[in-house]
């Protein structure tokens, strides 16, 4: 398997633009986890999905930020509109069951 | 304790010197406690999960251990080298749900 596979790697946008950061998680898992990194906070869960059915979305910032999973191997994290303070590395990871979660290379976000 | 807290926040230490660090993480309905290695510029790689208190994982000239009743896991690293270089992070999830409470880490660095 080619593990978690996230894109675009980086992403360079303007305030107010859309930004969709896409995620193809290990074949077989049935978790699939969103992470944002910042210096100021480390790794914090933003949403998880269970067999394509978001789970906890506490730690979505607000309304801004959007998550689907419409199948078991693809999943969307949106931000409409964009800000400064949304740069950051987001991650994806996939587990299976409440195994070891296996993170994806990252995507690095930074908003002018 | 409500959240992961880690100790210490960096250490530097000389090629063939062992370390350790710590992680303290809720002991109430405690699950699972995970161990991650992670690299500048790539992503979280697992190292260890452990669930039952007294745990002892080892993978090479590392080691963890897990004391549940007291919220606290050690990991050891036994005559580091330059390519132990990283952060180290752990994370814990309660058995109300797999989403990881992950520590702000411990960043390692060995030098020559």
């Amino acid at each position: 398997d080619a593990g978690v596979i996230q894109s675009p790697r980086h992403e360079v946008t303007e305030m107010g633009q859309e930004v969709t950061l896409r995620c193809k998680p290990i074949s077989g898992h049935d978790y699939l986890f969103w992470y944002r990194q910042t210096m100021m906070r480390g790794l914090e869960l933003l949403i998880y999905f269970n067999n394509n059915v978001p789970i906890d979305d506490s730690g979505m910032p607000e309304d801004r930020f959007s998550a689907k999973m419409p199948n078991a191997s693809f999943s969307t994290l949106k931000i409409q509109p964009s800000e400064p303070r949304d740069s950051a590395v987001y991650f994806c990871a996939s587990s299976l069951m409440s195994d070891t979660q296996y993170f994806g290379p990252g995507t690095r976000l930074t908003v002018l | 304790i409500l959240n992961v807290e880690q100790s210490p926040q960096s250490l530097h230490v000389q090629e063939g010197d062992s370390t350790n660090f710590t992680c303290s993480f809720p002991s109430s309905n405690f699950y699972a406690l995970h161990w991650y290695r992670w690299e500048t510029a790539k992503s979280p790689e697992a190292l260890f999960v452990m669930t039952l208190n007294g745990d002892e994982k080892k993978k090479g000239r590392i080691s963890a251990t897990l004391n549940t009743k007291e919220g606290y896991s050690y990991l050891y690293i036994k005559g580091s080298q330059p390519e132990d270089s990283a952060t180290y992070l752990c994370a814990s999830n309660s058995n109300s749900g797999y989403a990881l409470n992950f520590g702000k880490g411990t960043s390692l660095l060995v030098t020559p």
